[in-house]
């Protein structure tokens, strides 16, 4: 139980691209989703934070206009990085988590890579 | 502020070789504390929660245990397969309506089990 998909897990895209990133919470119902940048041998930074049907919350630094982000439903968050360049070459992962008390369960990255 | 530190940055073991992974934290209010492997590439694994002091967990070879400033991961008879990074995080009280139990990750133990 607890599987988090996201999709796609590779992009190479040129400069100046956008790029949507899908995350499905696939047997449970998430009510918070996280979205997460991990630089090579870094541990993870937390961009943003969704919660269904509500604006997310970003972290400090985080520009909501560079990467937006859409809860739509119980089961599915996407985040969009707008016109992307190199700088954003990174590891973006997902996680969702049903209720409080519950752990956040991962989805497997997206390696996006901006030439 | 939340702060995870997570010692060694890297550990090499011999397979049957047991060892010990360690997590210092600083929080207000732990609202537990997790555990994760990441493998290369991939997302986090969900391992443990402990949410008290004295708390301990076991799966498999592995086996977490929590006090008020810290926790270990205890690694009995490590098989190559084990090898991974080891992640830390803690998750604090929630903050009004913004906090929804984000995750303060430590910066991981890179664990290599040599055949």
């Amino acid at each position: 139980g607890a599987v988090v998909s996201q999709h796609p897990s590779r992009v190479i895209c040129k400069s100046g691209t956008s790029v949507k990133i899908e995350c499905r919470s696939l047997d449970f119902q998430a009510t918070t989703m996280f979205w997460y940048r991990q630089f090579p041998k870094q541990s993870l930074m937390l961009m943003a934070t969704s919660n269904e049907g509500s604006k997310a919350t970003y972290e400090q630094g985080v520009e909501k206009d560079k990467f937006l982000i859409n809860h739509a439903s119980l089961t599915l968050s996407t985040l969009t990085v707008t016109s992307a360049h190199p700088e954003d070459s990174s590891f973006y992962i997902c996680s969702a988590k049903q209720g409080t008390e519950q752990p956040q369960h991962f989805g497997d990255g997206t390696r996006l890579s901006i030439l | 502020e939340d702060q995870v530190t997570q010692s060694p940055e890297a550990l090499r073991l011999q397979e049957g070789e047991s060892s010990s992974l360690n997590c210092s934290y600083t929080v207000s209010g732990l609202r537990g504390l997790f555990w994760y492997r990441q493998d290369p590439g991939k997302g986090p694994e969900f391992l443990f929660t402990l949410y008290s002091a004295g708390e301990e967990k076991e799966k498999e070879r592995l086996k977490a245990t929590l006090t008020k400033k810290e926790s270990f991961l205890h690694i009995t008879a490590p098989k190559p397969e084990d090898s991974a990074t080891y992640l830390c995080a803690v998750q604090g009280p929630y903050a009004g309506g913004t906090s929804y139990g984000k995750l303060t990750f430590g910066q991981g133990t890179i664990l290599t089990v040599h055949p």
